[in-house]
């Protein structure tokens, strides 16, 4: 069953805490992505990455960071520069120049 | 600067009517345009696209028309059905440059009552 896997589904940050979210792709597909949603606002992109170990910033890359060492795998790590991280976060990935993204079912990042 | 933007955050229809969700942008470098389907706590869903050399593309219930001189396009579904509430956003992007960089707009809640 081809898709996006995104782990964990819910997950909690203390303070001055780093935080990484994980996404696995099976679709064999050469670009992933990060958006981030916010409640009454549209995706926004935080990295993406066409080819394994090559990412590059979005819009909001600021207290973020990214790695691309499998073609599978793009691991977001929150970090504690992020001020604001409490959002719902959304990996998405897509063939080489493919228009449509295909998306994870997401983590929701919380703050305690 | 928002480049994509759906001014209507909620629409309410009832089920067997017609449901119009509007879209404007400002970029007039986009060239493609999506529709994508959101369920609370999941990711969006593909729904429907359209190219800009078009000015319509059919999938069933669903309709999308693109004005390109209003730079408007709106998604219509006929009829519509309890199932099909839900978030719905439309984004937009340039091919060539920016593949799989969708630049999304904020969203809008469709309620379909019984």
């Amino acid at each position: 069953d081809g898709g996006i896997t995104q782990s964990p589904k819910y997950l909690f940050r203390k303070e001055g805490q780093n935080v990484t979210l994980s996404c696995e792709q099976n679709l064999n597909h050469d670009a992933m992505y990060w958006y981030r949603q916010d409640p009454g606002q549209g995706l926004r992109l935080i990295y993406y990455s066409q080819i394994v170990n090559d990412f590059q910033k979005g819009d909001i890359a600021e207290g973020y960071s990214v790695s691309r060492e499998k073609k599978e795998s793009f691991p977001l790590t929150v970090t504690s520069a992020q001020k604001n991280p409490t959002a719902f976060y959304l990996c998405a990935s897509s063939p080489t120049r493919g228009e449509k993204l295909f998306f994870g079912s997401g983590t929701q990042l919380s703050v305690l | 600067d928002q480049q994509v933007k759906q001014n209507s955050p909620s629409l309410s229809v009832q089920e067997g009517r017609i449901s119009i969700l509007n879209c404007d942008y400002t970029n007039s470098m986009f060239d493609y345009f999506l529709w994508y389907k959101k369920y609370p706590a999941e990711g969006p869903t593909f729904l429907i696209s359209i190219s800009s050399i078009k000015d319509k593309n059919e999938d069933g219930r669903f309709t999308v028309f693109l004005n390109k001189s209003a730079k408007h396009l709106s998604l219509h579904i006929v009829p519509s059905q309890p199932g099909d509430s839900a978030v719905y956003f439309c984004a937009a992007l340039t091919r060539g440059t920016s593949y799989g960089k969708l630049t999304f707009g904020q969203g809008t809640i469709l309620t379909v009552h019984p």
